[in-house]
Parts: structure tokens; C-alpha cells; sequence
């Protein structure tokens, strides 16, 4: 069981450069998220999306955007690479009911020059 | 907007001890979840407990118990026999219950984490 699957693990881009980070869940989650964690900081939200077809900023959406390509899919797209997005991201998901907790994703490193 | 804090940046404990990690939060809301996060240099986010704050019992797992205390905004984590496994950075969330009509969807907001060594 898979869970929730991120990619890639690990990347480098330049200044300006453009990249999609990729989700996806196998438990037939409704809700989907995109997070942050910066050094000495705990996870911040960037972008959720409480079900297929709807998506919502969080606290830190500067600079990103989403896609909820179907159910099992939530991209997180930077259009240009700036070094403040250095960071690992984590993708997480949910099944709907308000007890449920989230279910992460193994994260996503990514670095910025 | 819910605020948490985690006030020790690092704790360390022998194995088989006991060890307790301080969390507080901020809202006005009166229905929400509490949750403490281990995340092991695996970089993995693995859910350790949680505690509904309708309930007025704290909850246990195994080894980890909570003590809850809602008035003062407290929710501290307990780890009893301490092993080398545990040793991890630890984050406190919150999550308000108001799904339903709500912008809350679920989202957690999260401490500034605690990182816990184990010596053997």
C-alpha cells in the first residue's frame, strides 16, 4: 500500500527555472495538501484542495500554483525558481470526515540556486 | 488565526526514561483536534497521537500519553521507556473541527517542532 506517493525525492534548479512537484494518493482521499518546512520552522500550508475540482490558498501561496488533476493527483507548480522556495514539501492527504487525520507524503527536497 | 508553540527547541532523555514535551496553542474555537507529529530523519511525518477537544480523557498510546489541558491551552507529550528509536523532531498541530461549511478543510497548523535525542 503506497499511501501517498511524491516525486521526485530530490531536485536542483537555477534561478528562473520552472518545475512541477507531483502527488498522488491510492486511499481515495477527498482533501489534498501541499506544505512547507523551512529549517527551524514547523510545516506551513501552501495550497489545499478540500475535494476534486476545488482548490484554496493557504498561508504561504506566493509563488506556487496547484492543479487537482483528478482525485488522486494535486501538482504543486513553481513557475520561477526563487532561492526563499529552498525547502522540503510535503504532500499530504485526507479522507473527508473532520476526525480523520492527514496522511503524508515522504517529501520532496528541493533546493534552488 | 490558531497559533502553536513548542517552547523547547531540543530535549534529550536516557533510554528507558521519561521524557515530556510542552506544547501550547491559541484559538477561540471550541472544537478541535490536537496532534503530535514524529518526523525521524527519514524526513517521514508519522502521526504519534492525537486528542479530540471534546473529550475530557487524555489519550494513550503504548508508550505516548497526552495531558490535556484545555483551559490553560496546554498539550503536552509524554514518552515513557524511552528507546533509541524515538529519537526524532517532534511537531504539535492543531486542526479545527469546523469542516462543514467552514474554510478550515482539515488544514493543520503546526509548531516550530522539538527535536528529541535518546542516549543510550
Amino acid at each position: 500500500n503506497a499511501g501517498v506517493t511524491q516525486t521526485p525525492k530530490f531536485q536542483v534548479l537555477k534561478t528562473g527555472q520552472s518545475m512541477t512537484l507531483q502527488c498522488a494518493q491510492d486511499m481515495n482521499h477527498n482533501s489534498m495538501y501541499w506544505y512547507r518546512q523551512d529549517p527551524g520552522m514547523g510545516l506551513r500550508l501552501i495550497y489545499y484542495s478540500a475535494s476534486e475540482g476545488t482548490t484554496d490558498k493557504g498561508e504561504v501561496p506566493n509563488g506556487y500554483n496547484v492543479s487537482r488533476l483528478n482525485k488522486r493527483e494535486f501538482s504543486l507548480r513553481l513557475e520561477s525558481a526563487a532561492p526563499s522556495q529552498t525547502s522540503v514539501y510535503f504532500c499530504a492527504s485526507r479522507l473527508g470526515p473532520v476526525e480523520q487525520p492527514q496522511h503524508f507524503g515522504d517529501g520532496t527536497r528541493l533546493s534552488i540556486l | 488565526a490558531q497559533t502553536v508553540t513548542q517552547s523547547q527547541p531540543e530535549m534529550s532523555v536516557q533510554e528507558a526514561e521519561t521524557v515530556t514535551l510542552s506544547c501550547t496553542y491559541d484559538t477561540s474555537e471550541s472544537d478541535y483536534y490536537l496532534f503530535w507529529y514524529k518526523q525521524p530523519p527519514s524526513r517521514q511525518m508519522i502521526l504519534v497521537i492525537r486528542q479530540e477537544a471534546y473529550k475530557q480523557q487524555n489519550a494513550t498510546e503504548n508508550r505516548f500519553s497526552v495531558n490535556f489541558q484545555k483551559a490553560a491551552k496546554s498539550f503536552s507529550l509524554k514518552i515513557s521507556d524511552s528507546q533509541l528509536g524515538d529519537a526524532a523532531m517532534y511537531f504539535c498541530a492543531y486542526r479545527s473541527g469546523a469542516d462543514a461549511g467552514g474554510t478550515s478543510y482539515g488544514k493543520l497548523t503546526f509548531g516550530q517542532g522539538t527535536i528529541l535525542t535518546v542516549h543510550p
